[in-house]
């Protein structure tokens, strides 16, 4: 079965480090990958997607993630935390077919961002 | 132009009590989904509509929960004899294919007391 796993439900860093967030997935064919992000109260934003092509994707808010087939992971970095990167951060996987993808999700990971 | 939208955007209702909550997709798009999302929860998936079909229900938690889509377009999830467990925020969310990305609105913060 299909499956994400996002190590770390909580992720602390200075203002101005790295950020990593970690997401590997399970999956049998070639998947889709997003990651999207939940500030307080509000609804999810798509950051970044991964379908084909290049494998590393950079997306919104100086975030990227690289896709790496072999390890079969999909981790989130940005080089420099921000005080208004804190937020919750979800990976998604869309797996199947045609009409009959679906997205698969992990947990989720809170990103807390200390000044 | 419009993203999706979602009324009512906060719902307190008592115990036993039925209710609908609308979403309103993005024009064109043909999937839209349901989820829940509980207090330091992450997502829980209820319901895929392809058009006004829905293939997959399987995330439905109860025979409570029901869910319809109209014209393709909006949809309306509706609990009846709500529960307190089913406090939550219930997000809406379209996409051009089940194999695009979704996007999301604002949700309904659900409240049974």
């Amino acid at each position: 079965a299909q499956s994400v796993t996002q190590l770390g439900s909580h992720v602390s860093v200075s203002e101005g480090a790295l950020v990593l967030l970690r997401c590997n997935y399970s999956s049998s064919v070639p998947p889709y990958l997003f990651w999207y992000v939940q500030y307080p109260n509000q609804g999810l934003q798509l950051l970044l997607k991964y379908t084909t092509g290049a494998t590393l994707v950079k997306g919104i808010n100086g975030f990227e993630a690289e896709f790496k087939k072999s390890e079969t992971s999909f981790h989130l970095t940005k080089p420099s935390a921000h005080m208004s990167d804190a937020a919750e951060y979800f990976c998604a996987v869309s797996v199947g077919a045609g009409n009959n993808r679906k997205l698969i999700w992990g947990l989720g990971t809170s990103l807390a961002v200390n000044p | 132009g419009a993203g999706v939208s979602q009324s009512p955007s906060n719902k307190v209702t008592e115990k036993g009590k039925d209710v609908e909550l609308r979403c309103d997709p993005i024009s064109g798009h043909t999937a839209l989904y349901w989820y829940r999302q509980s207090l330091g929860q992450g997502l829980e998936f209820l319901i895929y509509f392809q058009g006004n079909s829905a293939p997959d229900k399987s995330g439905l938690p109860s025979d409570r929960f029901s869910a319809e889509r109209t014209g393709g377009s909006v949809s309306t999830l509706t609990i009846q004899r709500t529960q307190q467990e089913d406090s939550a925020v219930y997000l809406c969310a379209s996409s051009l294919a089940s194999y695009y990305e979704q996007y999301f609105g604002p949700g309904t913060r659900l409240t049974v007391t």
